[in-house]
């Protein structure tokens, strides 16, 4: 199975900040690539498909980029809405496998 | 409007077989292209895709899990059931029904608000 590896598995900044989270995959898989942000006790959101399309309805402060094995989640300017653990997910193939998360908080 | 909400028990004994319903709404499971379905995230863990099933009965499973999971539909109901056999405690998990996106071969555009289900003696 395709590996997906997060970095970091936390950051801490202040509102207003530009934060950018990792997500590397052990093989490439394209664009194939979602983003999503799931706040404590509650369901995942998507927020990126296709490693930079924009889900309706999301934020435009949020941005993905990246191709095959490399790909990056950009929050431009954190706000406490924001407060949340952000997972990507390969959607290219079966098994669709996550990674581990990354634990945004404010500093 | 999508909306998908899971049902079933909150606890369950080890060995026993957990089933769980996904009742949804505002998508049929008889359009082409639309599926259904399941992911797991055990407590203060990361998320675990485990099936999903499409239009034309088609089903896929976590590898890891495949001889334990079934998957199945009722259309005329909206529903969607996973059963999980021979429940271990390192199956307590938020199990989440999810419909597919329809981009990609496989990501969840509207989840299930969740179901916590605890395995123990």
């Amino acid at each position: 199975d395709i590996q997906m590896t997060q970095s970091p598995s936390s950051v801490s900044a202040s509102v207003g900040d530009r934060v950018t989270i990792t997500c590397r995959a052990s093989q490439s898989i394209s664009r194939w690539l979602v983003w999503y942000q799931q706040k404590p006790g509650k369901a995942p959101k998507l927020l990126i498909y296709t490693a930079s399309s924009l889900q309706s309805g999301v934020p435009s402060r949020f941005s993905g980029s990246g191709s095959g094995t490399d790909f990056t989640l950009t929050i431009s300017s954190l706000q406490p809405e924001d407060v949340a653990t952000y997972y990507c997910q390969r959607a290219n193939n079966f098994p669709p496998t996550f990674g581990g998360g990354t634990k945004v908080e404010i500093k | 409007q999508i909306t998908l909400k899971e049902s079933g028990p909150t606890l369950v004994k080890p060995t026993q077989t957990l089933t769980l319903t996904c009742t949804f709404s505002g998508f049929s499971l008889s359009t082409s292209g639309v599926a259904v379905g399941w992911i797991r995230q055990p407590p203060g863990k990361a998320l675990e895709w485990l099936a999903l099933i499409y239009w034309d009965d088609d089903r896929r499973y976590s590898p890891s899990l495949k001889s334990r999971l079934t998957i199945t539909k009722d259309t005329s109901k909206n529903q969607v059931v996973l059963t999980l056999t021979n429940m271990d405690p390192v199956d307590t998990a938020t199990y989440f029904c999810a419909h597919r996106h329809t981009i990609a071969v496989v990501a969840f555009d509207y989840w299930g608000q969740g179901t916590l289900v605890t395995v123990s003696s």
